[in-house]
């Protein structure tokens, strides 16, 4: 079964910039993988940040983008804010199964 | 406003048989998939299945095939997800989520998150 890969933990400054990867044990992550980004704090549900690799979603901030890098999906975080401490979680999708398998999640730090 | 709204808590012993669910609104109900995510106490999230209320058909990830049930009733904008005999490893919040009947680049995956329903399997 597909194992997503991201990085454990990153720490980053306020007013920093981040980027965190998502990475597929089948090979490059490309757009037809649809990669989606998510957002969850402590006690809360997760939230939709990200979908089909760098589109935005209507609440979505402006510092929060995606793309594609060197083979993962990535999500960029520009201009760090203290509330974006968070667990953050990418969604690769297979159509051909027609399911999707989640990253182990980056805890980012804002410190 | 879209909302997905589900049970409550539940605390069962092992063995026991549950149901759980997740009401739709604001929205057309049998126009998009309903996902259910697990996360385990402390842990990340977990792709179970999806399942289409309009005619019920579902795909589970190999994990939770023969581990769990899906269904749904369209005529109360509700899905559900339960087991026959619950196991102490069962214990986790279930998450529902709406998902897009056609994947393209226009569909977000996962879009409207239910609050959780936390179950708690113990003897």
């Amino acid at each position: 079964q597909t194992v997503v890969t991201q990085e454990p933990s990153l720490t980053v400054s306020p007013g920093g910039t981040v980027t965190l990867t998502c990475a597929s044990s089948t090979g490059a992550v490309t757009s037809a993988f649809y990669a989606n980004w998510f957002q969850q704090k402590p006690g809360q549900a997760p939230r939709a940040l990200i979908y089909s690799t760098s589109n935005k979603h209507s609440w979505t901030p402006a510092r929060f983008s995606g793309s594609l890098l060197g083979g993962k999906a990535a999500l960029t975080v520009s201009g760090v804010q203290p509330e974006d401490e968070a667990e953050y979680y990418c969604l690769l999708y297979d159509g051909a199964a027609q399911r999707g398998v989640f990253g182990e999640g980056t805890k980012l730090t804002v410190l | 406003d879209v909302q997905l709204v589900q049970s409550g808590a539940e605390v069962k012993k092992p063995g026991e048989s549950l149901k759980i669910s997740c009401k739709g609104s604001g929205y057309s109900f049998t126009n998009y998939w309903i996902g259910w995510v697990r996360q385990m106490p402390g842990k990340g999230l977990e792709w179970m299945g999806i399942i289409y209320p309009g005619d019920s058909e579902s795909t589970f990830s190999p994990s939770f095939q023969g581990q769990v049930t899906m269904s749904a009733d369209k005529s109360i904008s509700t899905a559900y997800l339960q087991w026959s005999s619950l196991k102490a490893s069962d214990t986790a919040i279930y998450y529902c989520a709406r998902f897009p009947s056609i994947i393209d680049y226009r569909s977000p995956l996962f879009d409207y998150w239910g609050q959780g329903t936390l179950v708690t399997v113990f003897s």
